[in-house]
């Protein structure tokens, strides 16, 4: 049981360069979401989609883009690249939405842009 | 603007020793509140969640406790081992719609010495 598995794991930009982080689930959850991770900073929701063929901004959403490919895909674009998004990039799923459903996080994508 | 505020930003403790973790929000309307454990370069990953009912909790050798009057909560630690140095996040959701609705700590970076 993979859980949620993103991809890639590392990656080194260039400003203006664009990259798309990738995120799957096997749990069969309705919710995803794309989070930074910043020192010193929790963790901020990007953009998140609460069931398949829905998407919604979160707190940052400003230079991504977000496509929710099927029920088990959520993919995060920067189209642009800015070293103020190098970062550790989350997916995470959830069953049952966030007020009462368990949270799963992967692995972690940490991007820099240079 | 809902915050959530961990307290201390850092610990180191002997192996063995015991140890608790603060956490004070004001997050509104509250829905339940969560620990995670994040493993350096994982992902976090759930320990406990409490709702408003509850006032203690407890996974294994770790107890998290609730006081949603005061709204503080705390997560110890007992009989400490090498594998909890960990960074410990505490997450508050709020009782409305879903999505951008967790709000996240800073985290308390725990080191377990020999």
């Amino acid at each position: 049981n993979a859980g949620v598995t993103q991809t890639p794991k590392f990656q080194v930009l260039k400003t203006g360069q664009s990259m798309t982080l990738q995120c799957a689930q096997d749990m069969n959850h309705n919710s995803m979401y794309w989070y930074r991770q910043d020192p010193g900073m929790g963790l901020r929701l990007i953009y998140y989609s609460a069931s398949e063929g829905t998407t919604d901004k979160g707190e940052v959403p400003n230079g991504y883009n977000v496509s929710r490919l099927n029920k088990r895909e959520f993919s995060l674009r920067l189209e642009s690249a800015a070293p103020s998004q190098t970062s550790v990039y989350f997916c995470a799923s959830s069953g049952f939405g966030l007020s009462t459903g368990e949270l799963f996080f992967g692995e972690g994508s940490r991007l820099t842009v240079l | 603007k809902n915050q959530v505020e961990q307290s201390p930003q850092s610990l180191i403790i002997l192996e063995g020793k015991n140890c608790t973790l603060q956490c004070n929000y004001t997050v509104s309307p509250f829905s339940n509140l969560r620990w995670y454990k994040q493993d350096t370069g994982r992902g976090p990953v759930s320990l406990t969640i409490m709702t408003f009912s509850e006032n203690t909790k407890s996974n294994g050798r770790y107890t998290a406790t609730l006081d949603a009057d005061t709204k503080q909560s705390s997560l110890h630690i007992t009989a400490s081992q090498l594998s909890d140095s960990a960074s410990y996040i505490c997450v508050v959701s709020e009782g409305n719609n879903a999505g951008n609705m967790l709000t996240f700590g800073g985290g308390t970076r725990l080191m377990v010495k020999p």
